[in-house]
């Protein structure tokens, strides 16, 4: 069965330092992965997605994660945070021909002035 | 940009009225997912849908809800009758599944309160 854990469920990072949210999956099957972000009051909103190819994976809002199989991780980063990232982060499996998409129970990142 | 539309954003009712949630997946999805959203449990999956049929509604409590897809551009989730403990934010996320490395997209949710 396939799971996705995701390590500390609250990160705080001051503005301008770079941002890490880690997160490790556990699939039978090559996965694809994703990391979604939830502003307040807002439904899941995809940053980014692996499915094959090049490991390291750019999405919006300048954030990227790398696809590591040797580590089942694939954890996010920003380089400098911005208040505006403030929100909750949710890191999500799937497997090719599942429906479903299994995710984690998610980091709230806290961005300090 | 296409999006999931949900409807109403917000209910706020008693216990033991019917509540009707409204979802209209995008066009061109023909996967259709409820999820539950709480303080204490996170996300749960409730329910999908895939061209239509249910295919798994085991996260979702069968005596008091029901999830249908009277057609391709509406979902609906009822809860009849609601309790206090229902109360939760409940998303609708439709997808596509003729590709496998398709994401999921999200409507903005239904904020439920149950008084």
């Amino acid at each position: 069965a396939q799971s996705v854990t995701q390590l500390g469920s609250h990160v705080s990072v001051s503005e301008g330092a770079l941002v890490l949210l880690r997160c490790n999956y556990s699939s039978s099957v090559p996965p694809y992965l994703f990391w979604y972000v939830q502003y307040p009051n807002q439904g899941l909103q995809l940053l980014l997605k692996y499915t094959t190819g090049a490991t390291l994976v750019k999405g919006i809002n300048g954030f990227e994660a790398e696809f590591k199989k040797s580590e089942t991780s694939f954890h996010l980063t920003k380089p400098s945070a911005h208040m505006s990232d403030a929100a909750e982060y949710f890191c999500a499996v799937k497997k090719n021909r599942d429906d479903k998409i299994i995710f984690g129970k998610g980091t709230r990142l806290h961005i300090l002035p | 940009d296409a999006r999931v539309t949900q409807t109403p954003r917000h209910k706020v009712t008693e216990m033991g009225q019917e509540v009707t949630m409204r979802c209209q997946p995008i066009l061109g999805h023909n996967t259709v997912f409820w999820y539950r959203q709480t303080m204490m449990q996170g996300l749960e999956l409730l329910a999908y849908f895939r061209n239509r049929a249910p295919l798994d509604d085991s996260g979702m409590p069968k005596d008091r809800f029901s999830a249908e897809m009277p057609d391709a551009t509406l979902a609906t989730l009822k809860i009849q009758p609601s309790e206090p403990r229902d109360s939760a934010v409940y998303f609708c996320a439709s997808g596509a599944a003729q590709t496998g490395n398709q994401p999921q997209h999200f409507g903005d949710g239904t904020r439920l309160s149950i008084l």
